[in-house]
């Protein structure tokens, strides 16, 4: 089956500690991207990818980083700069043809910094 | 900066009934699209529908439909024969044409459907 995997479903770690968040998609997608949801906030976007080897800040990039070595993997890191990052993260991938794609989006990643 | 606005936190509705969900946004921009995205309980994000802003023609899938209205920058949500398994959070999204379908969320809906 086609789609997107997300790893662990479940995180935890100790304040001041990197983690690194699995995104996997078999869709042949072109375009990766990373949200974070806080209760009551809605989803922002932290980086997003159009293609292998480039990606681009989005809204909320700050203690974050990620890589884009493979089409089908955009894996991110939540460094000790970030101030905050207990959340709820997901991965979404699309095409990147056309004006503007549908995004699908995986189960997601509740990490949790104690 | 584009933004998104629900207004409504939480609604509840009846199984079988109709209800709507509220959705305005603010843009400068001509050309985008608006999405509805429904998150259940499971937290998997789930396309519901979607409208292009060039298209007067209001989107239809089945039970879901949208009420556009470009003027007044809003777009609301309506939910026909309402199910249970429609109780989840809802969220309004918008995407500027050609900005590699980025999307800028709404702060989302809480919906109950109750016997």
């Amino acid at each position: 089956d086609g789609g997107i995997t997300q790893s662990p479903k479940y995180l935890f770690r100790k304040e001041g500690q990197n983690v690194t968040l699995s995104c996997e998609q078999n869709l042949n997608h072109d375009a990766m991207y990373w949200y974070r949801q806080d209760p009551g906030q809605g989803l922002r976007l932290i980086y997003y990818s159009q293609i292998v080897n480039d990606f681009q800040k989005g809204d909320i990039a700050e203690g974050y980083s990620v890589s884009r070595e493979k089409k089908e993997s955009f894996p991110l890191t939540v460094t000790s700069a970030q101030k905050n990052p207990t959340a709820f993260y997901l991965c979404a991938s699309s095409m990147d043809r056309g004006p503007v794609n549908e995004q699908f989006f995986g189960p997601g990643t509740r990490l949790t910094v104690l | 900066a584009q933004t998104v606005t629900q207004s409504q936190p939480e609604m509840s509705v009846q199984e079988a009934e109709t209800v709507t969900l509220s959705c305005t946004y603010d843009t400068s921009e001509n050309n985008y699209y608006l999405f509805w995205y429904k998150q259940p309980p499971s937290r998997q994000m789930i396309l519901v529908i979607r409208q292009e802003a060039y298209k007067q023609q209001n989107a239809t899938e089945n039970r879901f439909s949208v009420n556009f209205q470009k003027a007044a920058k809003s777009f609301s949500l309506k939910i026909s024969d309402s199910q249970l398994g429609d109780t989840a959070m809802y969220f309004c999204a918008f995407t500027i044409t050609g900005t590699a379908s980025k999307l800028t969320f709404g702060t989302g809906t809480r919906l109950q459907v109750t016997l």
